[in-house]
This record gives C-alpha cells, sequence and structure tokens, in this order.
C-alpha cells in the first residue's frame, strides 16, 4: 500500500529540548516536503527536498530543520522547541511532475510547554 | 506569491441536499493547479478533486464538482447528496506548474471551511 508514514503521532515535550519527527515513504518519490496547521491559518510549508542531499526552505523555516540523506526518509529536527511550535505538522510527498498526486502523511500533534 | 482565500469559515447542510463551498485565489501565474482537500477529524488530509487551469472543463469526482472561473480566480466546491461523512474541514489549494521539475510544487492553502452535514 502506497503511503507517507510520520513518528511520533502525538508528542508532548518542552522548551529547549531537541525532538526530531521522522518522516517515511514507500512510493520511490523525489519530492517530499513539511507542512505545519496551525488553527485559522490552513498548512504552510516549512521546508521541502526535491531529491537526497537537495533540501530548500518553504514560508515558515524558522526554528526547523531537515535532512535528506535517503530517498524515502525526510526527518523533521527541532533543535531547541518553543511553545510557538506548538502545531499540526505533515510530512508530504509526490513523484517528479506537476501532474503527480501529493500524498499527505497522518499528521504528528506536537505540544511545547 | 500567491494567495487562497476561503471566505466562509464554517457552513451546515442537512444530509441528501447540496451545498457550495467558496474559493477564491489571487496569482500572476498562467499555469497552475486547483486542489480541494478534505480533512475529517481524523486530522487525515484526502484529496477531493483536482483541476488543471488549462483545462476548460470543470472537474468531477462522484458527488463532488466544481466551478473553475479562470478569468474571476475562483474555484468553488459542489457537494451533491450530501452525507454524515462529508463533514470535516475543506481546504482549497493552489500550486504553481513547474516544467523543468526543480520547483518547490508547494501547496498555498486557503484558512479552511468547517462543514456539517445534519442528520
Amino acid at each position: 500500500e502506497a503511503q507517507v508514514t510520520q513518528n511520533p503521532r502525538y508528542l508532548i515535550t518542552v522548551t529547549g529540548k531537541k525532538l526530531t519527527v521522522t518522516c517515511s515513504q514507500n512510493m520511490n518519490h523525489e519530492y517530499m516536503s513539511w507542512y505545519r496547521q496551525d488553527p485559522g491559518l490552513g498548512l504552510r510549508q516549512i521546508y521541502y527536498s526535491m531529491n537526497v542531499e537537495v533540501t530548500d526552505k518553504g514560508d515558515v523555516p524558522e526554528g526547523y530543520k531537515v535532512s535528506r540523506k535517503e530517498k524515502r526518509n525526510f526527518p523533521l529536527i527541532l533543535e531547541s522547541p518553543s511553545p510557538n511550535q506548538t502545531s499540526l505538522y505533515f510530512c508530504a510527498s509526490k513523484g517528479t511532475g506537476s501532474r503527480e498526486t501529493q500524498y499527505f502523511g497522518p499528521g504528528t500533534r506536537l505540544l511545547v510547554l | 506569491a500567491q494567495t487562497v482565500t476561503q471566505s466562509q469559515p464554517e457552513m451546515s447542510v442537512q444530509e441528501a441536499e447540496t451545498v457550495t463551498l467558496s474559493c477564491t485565489y489571487d496569482t500572476s501565474e498562467s499555469n497552475y493547479y486547483l486542489f480541494w482537500y478534505k480533512q475529517p477529524p481524523s486530522r487525515q488530509m484526502i484529496l477531493v478533486i483536482r483541476q488543471e487551469a488549462y483545462k476548460q472543463q470543470n472537474a468531477t469526482e462522484n458527488r463532488f464538482s466544481v466551478n473553475f472561473q479562470k478569468a474571476a480566480k475562483s474555484f468553488s466546491l459542489k457537494i451533491s447528496d450530501s452525507q454524515l461523512g462529508d463533514t470535516a474541514m475543506y481546504f482549497c489549494a493552489f500550486m504553481k506548474q513547474e516544467w523543468s521539475g526543480a520547483g518547490s510544487y508547494q501547496l498555498t492553502f486557503g484558512k479552511g471551511t468547517k462543514l456539517s452535514v445534519i442528520p
């Protein structure tokens, strides 16, 4: 089954404690990205990756890091989380080409105290 | 930069009735895609329907159809024969068409419309 998986699904942490949210896809997609969803704001792109070792900033990259060492994985790293990073996070992937469908993971709900 | 506006934060519809969700967008691009995503209480993002801007024909998927007005930059979603399972948040989204394969494929989302289907 084609899917994007994220772990963990729920996370409560404290300010300043580094954390990583993993994302993995089994569709051999080149393109992967991270979005955050906040009430009243819709979804906003954090970072994206066009392929292994190729990443770039989206609209709201501050406070986040990413890496793409393998094609299937695209972890999101919060080096020093702050309460304003409390949000619902989605990973997405798609094949190359605008006509390819973008697949979303199930989401990770993060609470930073 | 693109913007997507959904002017109806909340809507409700009786089961089996028809409802239309509004979406307008602003862009200087000529080639792009428009989407409607459904987000049920499970929070999963589910693609409902997609429209390619170069196509004049409105997209349809079973009970879901769109009214795409390119000149007016309007992209509304019509849900016919509403069902209880249609209760969800609906997001309109825009994506610029990338020709070189080097673009961001970024989806620009509206703020969403919360739809409730009433039995």
